[in-house]
C-alpha cells in the first residue's frame, strides 16, 4: 500500500514541451504538497493546497501550475519546459496545519528537460 | 529571514562510532521541528518531530533533542544501513504554518 505515490518516477523531455506530474495520496489527509529538489537536494516548498484550495505559492514561474482536483490528488502542470526545470518534484501530503501535522513523501519525479 | 543551517554537510563513521549531527534556526515562532531521513532515489522518510526546548525522541539508535536554537540527531552506534541523509525542518506559526522549511542535509556514511 502506496500512501503517496507520484507518476510518472522518471520524465525526460525536450526544452519547450508540455508536461504533467500526478500524486495521489490514499492517507485520508486534506492537504498537500509539491517540493522541488535541485542538483545540491535542497528541498523547496513550490505549492500547497487544503481541501482543494491552494494556500501557499511561493515565487514560482506561472509556467506551473497545479491542479487539485479533489482532496486525494494534486498534479503539477508545466509549461514551456525550460533547463532550469530539471530536478527531482516530490509531492507531500498532511492532515491539515496542526501542531500534530507531519508531512508524508511520495517517492519523486525525476525531470530532465533537453 | 529565516533559515535552517545543517552541519556538517557529509560525515563518514566507522560502523560503532556514535556521533551528531547539528540543525540550527534562526525562525521566529517555531512550531515543530522535524527530522527526515532519505535515502538515494526516494522521498524524504519522516523521523521525528520536536516541540519545545528539552524535549527529546528516540527510535532504534537515533535519538533527537532540541533547544531555543539548534536540534542534534545522535546516532549511537551507526550501522552501514543507517547510510542516508539527513534533513531537518522548520514549519512556522501564522502564514507560514502549512510549509516546512528545509536544511540542505546531512549525508551521513557508515564504514563496516
Amino acid at each position: 500500500d502506496t500512501a503517496v505515490s507520484q507518476t510518472p518516477k522518471y520524465l525526460v523531455t525536450q526544452m519547450g514541451n508540455d508536461k504533467s506530474i500526478k500524486c495521489e495520496q490514499n492517507l485520508g489527509h486534506d492537504t498537500m504538497y509539491w517540493y522541488k529538489q535541485d542538483s545540491k537536494k535542497f528541498l523547496k516548498i513550490m505549492f500547497s493546497y487544503n481541501n482543494k484550495e491552494l494556500i501557499i505559492n511561493e515565487t514560482v514561474p506561472n509556467r506551473f501550475s497545479p491542479k487539485s482536483p479533489d482532496k486525494a490528488h494534486l498534479n503539477l502542470h508545466i509549461n514551456s519546459l525550460e533547463l532550469g526545470d530539471s530536478a527531482v518534484y516530490f509531492c507531500a501530503s498532511s492532515q491539515g496545519g496542526g501542531l500534530q501535522e507531519t508531512q508524508y513523501f511520495g517517492p519523486g519525479t525525476r525531470l530532465l528537460v533537453l | 529571514e529565516d533559515q535552517v543551517t545543517q552541519s556538517p554537510e557529509a560525515l563518514r563513521l566507522q560502523e560503532g562510532e556514535s556521533s551528531s549531527l547539528n540543525c540550527s534556526y534562526t525562525v521566529s515562532g517555531l512550531r515543530g521541528l522535524f527530522w527526515y531521513r532519505q535515502d538515494p532515489g526516494k522521498g524524504p522518510e519522516f523521523l521525528f518531530t520536536l516541540y519545545s526546548a528539552g524535549e527529546e525522541k528516540e527510535k532504534e539508535r537515533l535519538k533527537a533533542t532540541l533547544t531555543k536554537k539548534e536540534s542534534f540527531l545522535h546516532i549511537t552506534a551507526p550501522k552501514p544501513e543507517d547510510s542516508a541523509t539527513y534533513l531537518c525542518a522548520v514549519r512556522l506559526s501564522g502564514a507560514g504554518s502549512y510549509q516546512l522549511t528545509f536544511g540542505k542535509g546531512t549525508k551521513l556514511s557508515v564504514i563496516p
